[in-house]
């Protein structure tokens, strides 16, 4: 079965420090993922995708994320936290079976609290 | 360019009520998502419009949830009657390319 899993309920950082949310796939194939953000109260944002080409993405707000096909991973980095990016962060994969349509299976979120 | 855009942002209602969710996609958008988030647990698919088409719907739980899109533009989702197990925030999102957009979402909570 095609699944995400974000291994960590909570990842704690201190402000200034690399903040590193983990995530792995199974999915048959080659996979397209994603990095979702919560803010509080507020809707998911997209982050950054890896569709194909290079094994590292660049997204929004300083965040990263590089695509381990032998680890099945797709972790998201920040070189250096601030407290700003305390939220709710959600992995995600593309459905291999919903053909072009893009019908996303999510991870359960990780929650990041970058402390002062 | 305006987002995704949904209405209302929170809803309480009484367990047996019926409530109305309404997403509006980004201008142009074909490709219209609902899902759901309830307590603590995964964001899950409900179901894809194409256009005014239900593509999928695979992930309604059961046939107290509707969804139309009549002429292809905003979508609403309705919940007739609410149950407990229905709290939760429901999204909506649209598509351009591969990124898919989402909306602020609606918190729903039933009472």
């Amino acid at each position: 079965a095609q699944s995400v899993a974000q291994p960590e309920d909570q990842v704690n950082v201190a402000e200034g420090n690399p903040l590193t949310v983990k995530c792995t796939y199974s999915v048959s194939g080659n996979p397209y993922l994603f990095w979702y953000v919560q803010y509080p109260n507020r809707g998911l944002q997209f982050l950054l995708k890896y569709i194909t080409g290079d094994n590292l993405v660049k997204g929004s707000y300083g965040f990263e994320a590089e695509f381990n096909k032998s680890q099945t991973s797709f972790h998201l980095k920040k070189p250096s936290a601030l407290v700003s990016d305390s939220a709710l962060y959600f992995c995600a994969v593309r459905d291999m079976f919903s053909g072009g349509y893009n019908k996303l299976i999510f991870g359960a979120g990780t929650r990041l609290a970058v402390h002062p | 360019e305006a987002g995704v855009t949904q209405f209302p942002s929170h809803s309480v209602i009484e367990k047996g009520q019926t409530v109305t969710l309404r997403c509006d996609p980004i201008s142009g958008h074909d490709n219209l998502y609902w899902y759901r988030r309830v307590m603590g647990k995964e964001i899950k698919f409900l179901l894809h419009f194409v256009k005014e088409s239900k593509q999928d719907e695979s992930g309604m739980p059961n046939n107290r949830f509707l969804a139309e899109r009549t002429g292809g533009t905003y979508s609403t989702l309705k919940v007739q009657p609410a149950e407990l197990e229905d709290s939760g925030v429901y999204f909506c999102a649209s598509r351009s390319g591969n990124t898919i957009y989402f909306g602020e979402g609606s918190w729903l909570t039933v009472v």
